[in-house]
Order: C-alpha cells, then sequence, then structure tokens
C-alpha cells in the first residue's frame, strides 16, 4: 500500500564507502525526485527525473549519482561517502504536469537516514 | 530566483488557541505557494496550496491558508490547535510555468501545541 518506499530507512556505514538508496512509487507518477534533509532540517532539492530523463541536477557532488531504471524507481548511489553526506534522504513524486505546471503536489518517502562514521 | 521565509524556528502554542505559522515569499511574478508538514520520523505530508482565485485556501486536519499578495505572505493557521499538530512544517514556492526549476523550501518552522 505504501505509496513511495524508500530503503533501507537506516544506513550506517564507514566514510570512503559507496552505499546505495532505492525509490519506488506505486502511484503511477511520472516524476521523482531526491532531497536531501540536513541536521537543521532544511530541505534541498537534489535530482528530478521525469520520465527516466534527468531533468533537474542541482549541486551536487559528482558522488552522487541517480539512476531511473524506470519512471517507477529512482535509485541513488552515492561513492566515497564523507561525513557531510550524513542526513536524511528523501524521495518523492509527482504527477506529470498539468496546465498549471508547477501546481503539482508531491508525495514523499518515510527518508532513509545516512549516518557516516 | 525564487524563495521562502519562514522567520520562526519554534512556535508555541496552548492546545485550543489558534495557531500561526508564518511564511513569507520572493518572487518575480505570481507563485504557487505550498504547505506540508512532517511529523517525527515521517516524510512530508502535503496540507494544502495556493494556485490562483480565493485568498483563503483550506486544506487537511482543519488547517488553512492565506495568500496576500501585497504582504508576499502565506500564513499558516489553524482556528484550535491540537497537540498532535506538533509537527515541523515546511512552506514552499514554485513559479507557474517555470520550466524544471524545483519546489523550494523554507527551513521549516517547529510547532509545539502544550496540552
Amino acid at each position: 500500500d505504501t505509496a513511495v518506499s524508500q530503503t533501507p530507512k537506516y544506513l550506517v556505514t564507514q566514510m570512503g564507502n559507496d552505499k546505495s538508496i532505492k525509490c519506488e512509487q506505486n502511484l503511477g507518477h511520472d516524476t521523482m525526485y531526491w532531497y536531501k534533509q540536513d541536521s537543521k532540517k532544511f530541505l534541498k532539492i537534489m535530482f528530478s527525473y521525469n520520465n527516466k530523463e534527468l531533468i533537474i541536477n542541482e549541486t551536487v557532488p559528482n558522488r552522487f549519482s541517480p539512476k531511473s531504471p524506470d519512471k517507477a524507481h529512482l535509485n541513488l548511489h552515492i561513492n566515497s561517502l564523507e561525513l557531510g553526506d550524513s542526513a536524511v534522504y528523501f524521495c518523492a513524486s509527482s504527477p506529470t504536469p498539468d496546465r498549471g505546471y508547477g501546481a503539482n503536489v508531491l508525495t514523499f518517502g518515510a527518508g532513509s537516514r545516512l549516518t557516516v562514521l | 530566483a525564487q524563495s521562502v521565509a519562514q522567520p520562526e524556528d519554534q512556535v508555541n502554542v496552548a492546545e485550543g488557541n489558534p495557531l500561526t505559522v508564518k511564511c513569507t515569499y520572493s518572487v518575480s511574478g505570481n507563485p504557487y505557494l505550498f504547505w506540508y508538514v512532517q511529523y517525527p520520523n515521517r516524510g512530508l505530508q502535503f496540507l494544502l496550496k495556493y494556485i490562483t482565485g480565493d485568498n483563503l485556501v483550506k486544506g487537511s486536519y482543519g488547517f488553512e491558508a492565506e495568500f496576500n499578495k501585497s504582504q508576499t505572505s502565506f500564513h499558516l493557521k489553524k482556528p484550535s490547535a491540537l497537540v498532535s499538530d506538533s509537527a515541523l512544517y515546511f512552506c514552499a514556492v514554485r513559479l507557474p510555468y517555470s520550466g524544471n526549476t524545483p519546489l523550494v523550501f523554507g527551513k521549516g518552522t517547529r510547532l509545539s501545541v502544550i496540552a
């Protein structure tokens, strides 16, 4: 029943490791996002995909690589993890833009808390 | 560039009292404005949005927000707060027909409703 599901929910790892977070949505949405929420709860867009095509790529280190095998999945792979990568990562999805493009509501997953030691 | 400001990090209110969580925006045009709520260890949930039309927008859980163009504000309100309303609230803005520009969130305001 979960609309947007992320795995794992918690991830603890050492600096320098490579890790992935997976996201799946069963809402039939065409657009998916990754947001990063830092320790101060500030929420910042990282990436957005529409129908498997990258449409937003904010200033994010190239150690972060999103992959969308199909429009229902958007995974986030992080290479050479650093202490500053510790955060909660949220996946979200939204429907295809309507006539009032930009009015679409985002549905968020529960988040994946990454801790880099 | 579009941005939102939530001037209060924390708002405390007694249960049963009215609550207001403030949001002001900065965009060059008519914005789409949103409120989302985040409960502990959960993702953000949509509360309400302003697109056009009536300046007073009603949303989930008895919340409402008023769009004020002259003051560039979109404050969230509820007539009678519940303890269960305690959460982190985010205001967000986007320009319509703005291509691929993302939804921009404020830094969040933590609401504590005290019994």
